[in-house]
């Protein structure tokens, strides 16, 4: 138990569904995160967000749409995917930005058909 | 960005003592060194992090040189569980961690 919490644990989708990934953090962190991780791949930084603002975005399409209504909370919606998208969805919290300490959830498997 | 480099794989028995090696040749002075762990569908989870010489927990020890260029995780008497993925990471002050490819290590009885 990491204090970061992700549901669902596993979400298969269709190319025309929409769906939200949620992140939940119980450790009063300032910064929060997503990242993917697809098969046999090292984990790719998605987002970024410090005290609820979006800090980092790298080059993410737009198909992904992140939320953070607050400090504890994180959201990842996702709209018309591709198959390719499939992968594990990890979200991870930190005291703040610059803390090279992150606690990762569990991870959300989606797969795309 | 500091870049690292970590053996793709290494392979181990249990009780046997791993060491870890990671060169980040262009490690800047505020950079800070951070390991992480990996089990298959997992979230990594942190180890250890350091900034130079020493640094000891109860899962593992780290060792920075003089020079930073490099630095070397030790795990100590593992066990079949310590097999996982290993990160090497340098921490650029400000900016999110990026994850490499990581070394696989595998522990066999």
């Amino acid at each position: 138990e990491t204090g970061v919490t992700q549901t669902p644990r596993h979400l298969v989708m269709g190319m025309t569904n929409k769906k939200s990934l949620k992140c939940e953090q119980h450790l009063g962190h300032n910064a929060m995160y997503w990242y993917k991780q697809s098969a046999k791949k090292p984990l790719e930084l998605m987002f970024v967000y410090s005290l609820e603002e979006r800090v980092e975005n790298n080059s993410v399409p737009s198909r992904f749409s992140p939320e953070c209504p607050n400090s504890s909370h994180l959201f990842l919606h996702l709209h018309t995917l591709q198959p390719e998208d499939s992968a594990l969805y990890l979200c991870a919290s930190s005291h703040h930005k610059a803390s090279g300490e992150l606690f990762f959830g569990e991870g959300s498997r989606l797969t795309v058909l | 960005l500091a870049k690292t480099t970590q053996p793709i794989s290494m392979d181990s028995y249990e009780g046997q003592e791993v060491n870890i090696t990671c060169s980040h040749n262009n490690i800047a002075t505020n950079d800070y060194i951070t390991w992480y762990q990996q089990f298959p569908s997992q979230g990594p989870r942190f180890i250890i992090q350091g900034y130079k010489t020493k640094v000891t927990n109860e899962v593992a020890s780290l060792f920075i040189p003089a020079d930073r260029k490099s630095s070397t995780l030790s795990l100590p008497r593992v066990s079949l569980s310590d097999t996982a993925v290993y990160y090497c990471l340098v921490n650029q002050a400000g900016t999110a961690l990026i994850f490499g490819k990581g070394t696989t290590l595998s522990v066999s009885s």
